[in-house]
């Protein structure tokens, strides 16, 4: 079946505009996960989605970042005030449920900021 | 802080050499614990994971970890590589307290010349 998949794949956006990153979860996946991958970082978690609980915002980099899930499906990842700084690779995840299930990897959407 | 260490950061290889990537995280209890590689131009894929069992795991492509406890390490081994396995390879943990946060080592890039 199809994948996790994210748009755009690429984006070049100016410092101090907004963006908005999309990520479409594997079917029938309940559990929905960000990160983010930079030069120099590695990975790192940003945010975590599990059906319709509150969500696990613990990583998230500063309150420019917030992320939305919509009907337990779609989810969406806004940076306000782009920063150079947040140029990096944004990954979005989905497990079939929560507690340590393997998580299926989408292609990334990479964001350039000027 | 608690974390994932990979201590290869590049790594290069002749064609028929064996593999080992050394991967040590440092959180106690029971930790589920994964490899993911990327292929250049392609998104995050699972090799291999261990959550509880024989601690020696196989995965796909040939890859195999073994999980000892007492030296807190999940290493990544293969007998022989090939060319098509030039990939970055992540070790990844998910933690005692928070099942649903993978918490990826920096990465290792392997280059495999014929």
């Amino acid at each position: 079946g199809a994948g996790v998949s994210q748009s755009p794949s690429n984006k070049v956006t100016e410092k101090g505009k907004d963006v908005e990153l999309r990520c479409d979860p594997i079917s029938g996946h309940t559990a929905l996960y960000w990160y983010r991958q930079s030069l120099g970082q590695g990975l790192e978690f940003l945010i975590y989605f599990q059906g319709n609980s509150a969500p696990d915002k613990s990583g998230l980099p500063s309150d420019r970042f917030s992320a939305e899930r919509t009907g337990g499906s779609v989810s969406t990842l806004t940076i306000q005030r782009t920063q150079q700084e947040d140029s990096a690779v944004y990954l979005c995840a989905s497990s079939p449920s929560s507690g340590g299930e393997t998580q299926y990897f989408g292609p990334g959407t990479r964001l350039l900021v000027l | 802080a608690q974390s994932v260490s990979q201590h290869n950061h590049h790594v290069i290889l002749s064609e028929a050499a064996s593999l080992e990537l050394g991967c040590n995280y440092s959180y106690g209890g029971t930790v589920n614990l994964f490899w993911y590689v990327q292929y250049p131009g392609q998104h995050l894929q699972l090799l291999l994971k261990y959550f509880s069992g024989d601690p020696l795991v196989k995965g796909i492509k040939g890859f195999e970890a073994e999980f000892i406890k007492s030296k807190f390490s999940f290493n990544l081994r293969k007998p022989s590589v090939q060319w098509s396995d030039t990939a970055e390879y992540f070790c990844a943990v998910t933690p005692p307290f928070n099942t649903d946060k993978l918490i990826f080592g920096t990465g290792t890039r392997l280059q495999v010349f014929p």
